[in-house]
């Protein structure tokens, strides 16, 4: 199993430029999340779907979009990229609303100059 | 809003030693609580899940505790080995009744194991 996998693994954006960050998982797991990592701190959760067409904001959304057609792919949105969203993303997933199986890709870094 | 904070922040040992690493949290009001392992450039590895009914939860040489009261959980590593080396991450389960159950993630302790 590849278990969740993320592309791009690095990528650099200019200011107000747009990109999708990709996320698959193969596992059939219904809760996907999204997640920021800043240099020294915890993560932070922006958007998470509990399934195929039902996505909520998480802690940190603004600036990001997202959407669920399919259980297998959680794309992230950035539009008009800022230096403030330099950081890296974690795309995750978990079988169960209580977060059993939780499961990371292994990150994409994304630099905004 | 929960938050989680982790003693140490970095943790030097030599191998063979038995080390715990500390998490706290402010809102006891938890449905579970996971220990997870980052390595560098790495995504997380999730080591360990606690329900908020059990005080402990063991796999292999990791021990976790959790005291829900207090806020506080102990991640216990016995016999450390250099592959330990990596950073560690504690975060505490939302109730899903409540809402949508995801993690507050602290902000990890860095452990370095030498030979």
């Amino acid at each position: 199993n590849a278990g969740v996998t993320q592309t791009p693994k690095f990528r650099i954006l200019k200011i107000g430029q747009s990109m999708t960050l990709q996320c698959a998982q193969d596992m059939n797991h219904n809760y996907m999340y999204w997640y920021r990592q800043d240099p020294g701190m915890g993560l932070k959760l922006i958007y998470y779907s509990v399934g195929a067409g039902i996505t909520d904001k998480g802690e940190v959304p603004n600036g990001y979009n997202v959407s669920r057609s399919t259980t297998e792919d959680f794309p992230l949105r950035l539009e008009l990229a800022a230096p403030s969203q330099t950081s890296v993303y974690f795309c995750a997933s978990s079988y169960s609303q209580e977060g059993y199986g939780y499961t990371f890709g292994s990150g994409t870094r994304l630099t905004v100059v | 809003k929960q938050e989680v904070t982790q003693i140490p922040a970095a943790l030097s040992v030599p191998e063979g030693e038995n080390l715990v690493l500390n998490c706290s949290f402010t809102d006891s009001a938890i449905y579970n609580l996971q220990w997870f392992r980052q390595d560098p450039g790495k995504g997380l590895t999730s080591l360990l899940l606690i329900q908020s009914s059990q005080r402990e939860q063991t796999s292999g040489r990791l021990n976790a505790s959790l005291d829900k009261s207090s806020g506080r959980s102990t991640l216990y590593i016995a016999a450390s080995q250099p592959g330990d080396s990596a950073t560690y991450l504690c975060a505490p389960g939302k109730d899903p009744n409540s809402g949508y159950s995801t993690l507050t993630f602290g902000k990890g302790t860095m452990l370095l194991v030498s030979p």
